[in-house]
């Protein structure tokens, strides 16, 4: 069973343009969302996270969107760099319980051209 | 800043032989955790560990898997008998124990069972 769903596994934009990266989830207990950044050989690093509480996380370059309702969130990258180029993970969490074991998806390939 | 380091970065091995992979996490770090990657496939969850006991592990976290804190700085995974199917990226992470803060990865060992 997929929790979180990511259905690009790859996204290509150019530099300098807009990347919209999105992730759907099925179970409404997750409260807190992150995503990750992976390049190759690496293990995933933390990009940005937000709580089931907003609707809206900004952080430099990075904005995340939170749609409750349509259990739906997104990764907006703007202006995207050619460094950009790495994978994806959208990763969901729910607080209930006291544990912490993030689900994640299964990561979306996005590829800046110069 | 700290990180968390794993050991091999990649290890050849035949089938049903034992394997063991090292992690050290950060060091004021509380929770443990394991993930693993096929290639092509989604972050999965392992097990997560906390004050020297399992806190909590997946279905795929079987008889075959360990988990074990020998010392104060490192985290290992066995695996008793590997399967063809353990070929896989394994991730070790960490966090200090706030409950909506991100993991801290490692840059995984290749496990490649021949």
């Amino acid at each position: 069973d997929q929790q979180v769903k990511q259905n690009s596994p790859s996204l290509s934009v150019q530099e300098g343009r807009i990347s919209i990266l999105n992730c759907d989830y099925t179970n409404s207990m997750f409260d807190y969302f992150l995503w990750y950044k992976k390049y190759p050989a690496e293990g995933p690093t933390f990009l940005i996270s937000i709580s089931s509480i907003k609707d809206k996380n900004e952080d430099g370059r990075f904005t995340v969107f939170l749609n409750k309702s349509a259990k739906h969130l997104s990764l907006h990258i703007v202006p995207s760099q050619p460094g950009d180029s790495a994978v994806y993970f959208c990763a969901a969490s729910s607080a209930s319980g006291g544990s912490y074991i993030p689900t994640f998806g299964r990561g979306t390939s996005l590829i800046v051209h110069p | 800043e700290p990180e968390v380091t794993q050991t091999p970065s990649h290890q050849v091995t035949q089938m049903g032989q034992e394997v063991i992979l090292r992690c050290v996490p950060i060091s004021n770090h509380l929770y443990f955790y394991w993930y693993r990657q096929i290639l092509g496939q989604k972050v999965e969850f392992l097990v997560s560990f906390y004050n020297n006991e399992i806190s909590e592990k997946s279905e795929i976290f079987d008889d075959q898997f360990s988990v074990e804190r020998p010392d104060g700085s490192n985290f290992t995974l066995k695996i008793r008998s590997t399967k063809l199917e353990d070929s896989a990226m394994y991730f070790c992470a960490s966090i200090f124990g706030n409950m909506d803060s991100p993991l801290h990865f490692g840059n995984g060992t290749r496990l490649t069972v021949t």
